[in-house]
């Protein structure tokens, strides 16, 4: 089982739909939790940190749920700006520097 | 502010070839990341530093590829000799030590022929 698991998509959206990316962690020592944002042929860049809470950020919201190791992104009023690829990235339990990447969950948005 | 530069951005080499990619983290930043993307395996992290020594090579795949940092401002990833299954985009990053956000450079687009 990989460490981090995504839906790759692709996820096909209207301009202004609601979408929902979900991700899971296998090891539950893990402490904490992103979303990265990949353009085609670009580098990844942070989107977002997670919180335990949950948070938001403008039209991004992301939740934990430690119990079922699982993390979300939601995107409401989708652009067409927003088409990328979404990292949800994890750190390693063992060592807290080091980032486990997911493959990644490909969004388009279409006018 | 100039962000993570790397050099060449794109490299065509045939197998059996020396290749030397090249990082200059952010300024101020003491950690540094090399990673590599492939479609299959995604963002696999091969080596990291710490202001300048290098703290875990595990994802290194092979005696093929070394890392070096001389200096907090240069680093490099060497493969030698290449092979085609070395194809793939290498990422470098940088951070600060105690935070977990990293900044990317470009990255350099690699093909082994």
């Amino acid at each position: 089982r990989k460490e981090v698991e995504q839906d790759p998509g692709p996820f096909n959206v209207p301009e202004g739909a609601t979408v929902a990316f979900n991700c899971t962690y296998s090891n539950s020592a893990s402490q904490s939790f992103f979303w990265y944002r990949q353009d085609c042929r670009k580098e990844p860049k942070l989107l977002m940190s997670v919180y335990s809470s949950g948070n938001e950020d403008g039209r991004f919201t992301a939740q934990l749920n430690r119990a079922s190791q699982y993390i979300s992104l939601l995107i409401r009023d989708s652009k067409l700006s927003d088409s990328a690829t979404y990292l949800c990235v994890v750190t390693n339990a063992g060592n807290n520097r080091k980032l486990i990447w997911g493959l990644g969950t490909s969004l388009a948005v279409n006018p | 502010d100039a962000g993570v530069i790397q050099s060449p951005r794109h490299e065509v080499t045939e197998m059996g070839q020396e290749v030397t990619l090249r990082c200059k983290p952010i300024s101020g930043h003491n950690s540094l990341f090399w990673y590599r993307q492939t479609m299959m395996r995604g963002l696999e992290l091969l080596i990291y530093f710490n202001n300048n020594v290098p703290i875990d090579d595990s994802g290194m795949p092979e005696d093929r590829f070394s890392a070096k940092m001389p200096n907090a401002s240069f680093s490099t990833l060497k493969i030698q000799p290449s092979e085609p299954r070395d194809s793939a985009v290498y990422f470098c990053a940088s951070s600060l030590v105690g935070t977990h956000e990293q900044y990317f450079g470009p990255g350099t687009r690699l093909t082994v022929t």
